[in-house]
């Protein structure tokens, strides 16, 4: 079974920095997505960014963008220019598409970030 | 919009109450999913449906069971409360066409057993 590890459950930062958030993960699989989920407080979650494990080049998504490294297993999220609005739960996700119907995502714990003025 | 709603935020029961958990989507999604969400846990798998009156077991369905009788409405059932049942549920629906497909949320139903 596929695990996803998220090593910091709360990290704080300053607003206009920079910050990254770890996740690994452990799987035999070679094709598989990794995505990173936002769920702002009192909100709901949605989704931030997503990697595909065939795709060498890192996603990006303005101001967030990934560090894969599948021999590492390690996806790192980093948010530059950091903004109050970013203040949230990060969530790592695994999903492998011969699970279930290819539907079932592994969450990690979670990364309690906080945006400071 | 897409749009993932669910019945309640906030719910309080006592032990060995029936409990039903409703979420509603509108996007016209194959898919629907029950999580629950924990400290330290992340969110966990409960059931999932991927057509009409279908349902897969996820990481954790003891306990709980599911029905989906129309395709945008997908309920979780509590038969009997006990307290290690309070927590966070989420509903998420996504498309079941090929290729991985993004989980829309709903906002969360908070549940505490007393």
């Amino acid at each position: 079974a596929q695990t996803v590890t998220q090593s910091q459950p709360e990290m704080s930062v300053q607003e206009a920095e920079t910050v990254t958030l770890s996740c690994t993960y452990d799987t035999s699989e070679n094709n598989y997505y990794l995505f990173w989920y936002k769920q702002p407080p009192s909100r709901q979650m949605i989704l931030v960014i997503r990697q595909e494990a065939y795709k060498q080049q890192n996603a990006t998504e303005n101001r967030f963008s990934v560090n894969f490294q599948k021999a590492a297993k390690s996806f790192s999220l980093k948010i530059s220019d950091s903004q109050l609005g970013d203040t949230a739960m990060y969530f790592c996700a695994f999903m492998n598409p011969r699970d279930n119907y290819g539907q079932n995502f592994v969450f990690g714990p979670g990364t309690r970030l906080s945006v400071l003025p | 919009d897409v749009k993932v709603t669910q019945s309640s935020r906030y719910l309080v029961k006592r032990t060995g109450e029936k409990v039903f958990l409703e979420c509603v989507q509108d996007m016209d999604h194959e898919n629907m999913f029950w999580y629950r969400q924990d400290p330290g846990l992340g969110l966990r798998l409960i059931y999932f449906s991927y057509d009409v009156k279908m349902k897969e077991k996820g990481d954790i369905p003891e306990g709980y069971s599911v029905s989906r009788e129309k395709k945008e409405r997908f309920s979780l059932i509590l038969e009997s409360a006990s307290t290690n049942q309070t927590s966070m549920y989420l509903c998420a629906s996504s498309y079941g066409g090929t290729g991985v497909n993004e989980q829309f949320f709903g906002p969360g139903t908070r549940l505490t057993v007393l």
